[in-house]
């Protein structure tokens, strides 16, 4: 069974600042590793997913993760936010030996990007 | 490309009556995922089908919740004696392959259970 924990519940940045939203995972096998933003009344849309090879990827609208073995993370940042980042991002996991790949989900981290 | 569609966006049953929620994937999508979304239960994982086969359906309630995709442009999901419970929003989402994590979403359906 794996888990998604997401320490951060609520996070508040000002408008051109960067923000990291934290995710550690855990699992005993071959992951993958993604990162989905949902806005208020919107489905979720899909920011960046991490399978192997360079540690850090890179998403849409600037955004960027880096997986780290040794933490069991996927941390997301972001250099410069923008007011249209508010939004709620999710963490998610998919075993790769599963017979699809249904996401787990963490709880999910509330951004509000004041001007 | 409209994205994938899911009708109604909100619906409204009492107790005990019947909920039938609909899904359209995007076109050439082999994979459908069905996600219910709540605020003390977060996102979890319903069903999911492959080329319109059932494939796992391990998050579905044991009984009153089915899926079906009788063909490849639709998926309905179907909650029999609804209760309050039930209530959360539905959402469909369809990725192009089914290994793949990059799954698109519907904006989901509101279902309230009163």
């Amino acid at each position: 069974t794996q888990t998604v924990s997401q320490s951060d519940a609520h996070v508040t940045v000002f408008e051109g600042d960067s923000v990291e939203l934290r995710c550690n995972y855990s699992y005993g096998g071959s992951i993958y590793l993604s990162w989905y933003i949902q806005h208020h009344g919107h489905g979720l849309q899909f920011l960046l997913k991490y399978y192997s090879g360079n540690p850090v990827v890179q998403g849409v609208n600037g955004f960027e993760a880096e997986f780290s073995k040794s933490d069991s993370s996927f941390h997301l940042r972001k250099a410069s936010v923008h007011w249209s980042d508010s939004a709620v991002y999710f963490c998610a996991v998919s075993p790769t030996n599963s017979a699809g790949n249904k996401l787990t989900f963490g709880i999910g981290t509330r951004v509000l990007v004041r001007p | 490309n409209a994205g994938v569609i899911q009708t109604p966006r909100h619906k409204v049953t009492g107790k005990g009556q019947e909920a039938t929620l609909w899904c359209e994937p995007i076109s050439g999508h082999s994979a459908v995922f069905w996600y219910r979304q709540t605020i003390v239960q977060g996102l979890e994982f319903l069903t999911y089908f492959r080329n319109q086969a059932p494939i796992d359906d391990s998050g579905m309630p044991k009984e009153r919740f089915s899926a079906q995709m009788p063909n490849q442009s639709h998926s309905t999901l179907k909650i029999q004696s609804t209760q309050p419970q039930d209530s959360a929003v539905y959402l469909c989402a369809s990725s192009l392959r089914d290994w793949g994590v990059e799954q698109y979403f519907g904006p989901g359906t509101r279902l309230t259970v009163l």
